[in-house]
């Protein structure tokens, strides 16, 4: 099956720097990608929708200087959190579905995850 | 398992006994549903979809029920085992969005 690869899987960084994660597709191309965050026990919360050549859509309540959201190319979109504080440290995870090929009533498929510390 | 506040509720199973796990749905507009499991420190693991036009789907020992019209889904595991302790999430996609809501989760824990 398509698959989905996140990185880094885990980063510590200090208050105040900014971090990049990435995530790409490996065998398909995603016009579309997806941005999760999920705190301990919870459920998974959409931040955004990456949409490749223009910009992303963000959900109601998500700051978009504070998350921003580069979808270059078909295979690649990036998630930078600026200004990185202690309370944005939390589990985010990127999906994409092989919209081109099956269609949007298919199986999304998820990266990894990304455990963010801010210290 | 209810979904009650932001706490994930649980479910504990016996070895070797089906496990029933129940999403609630709010919105009538969703037209395709997907069922995930996720461990520890990982993403969302692809388990089983419904469209909304079926009100059944199975697999390899799960089963979806889907029922339109009091906005519930279920996931049936049968024979469950160890290594289906995880957290169970159901998603849902409105129609005409590409974008999937996941539901609170329920986690599911088997008892050798």
């Amino acid at each position: 099956g398509a698959v989905v690869s996140q990185h880094p899987s885990w980063v510590i960084c200090k208050s105040g720097t900014s971090v990049k994660i990435e995530c790409r597709s490996l065998d398909f191309q995603a016009t579309t990608m997806f941005w999760y965050r999920q705190f301990p026990k919870q459920s998974l919360m959409l931040m955004a929708t990456s949409n490749e050549g223009s910009k992303a859509t963000y959900e109601q309540g998500v700051e978009k200087d504070k998350f921003l959201i580069n979808h270059a190319s078909l295979t690649l979109s990036t998630l930078t959190v600026t200004s990185a504080h202690p309370e944005d440290s939390s589990f985010y995870i990127c999906s994409a579905r092989d919209l081109i090929r099956q269609g949007a009533n298919t199986e999304a498929f998820f990266g990894q995850g990304t455990r963010l510390t801010v210290v | 398992g209810e979904s009650v506040g932001l706490h994930l509720p649980t479910l504990s199973v016996q070895e070797g006994d089906n496990s029933i796990i129940n999403c609630a749905y709010s919105n009538s507009a969703s037209d395709y549903f997907i069922w995930y499991k996720q461990e520890s420190g990982k993403g969302p693991q692809f388990i089983i979809d419904i469209r909304s036009n079926m009100d059944k789907r199975q697999g390899q020992r799960v089963t979806v029920l889907l029922n339109k019209t009091v906005k519930h889904l279920s996931l049936q595991i049968a024979a469950t085992q160890p290594g289906d302790s995880a957290v169970y999430f159901c998603a849902e996609k409105e129609t005409g969005a590409n974008n999937l809501f996941f539901g609170t989760g329920t986690r599911l824990t088997v008892i050798p």
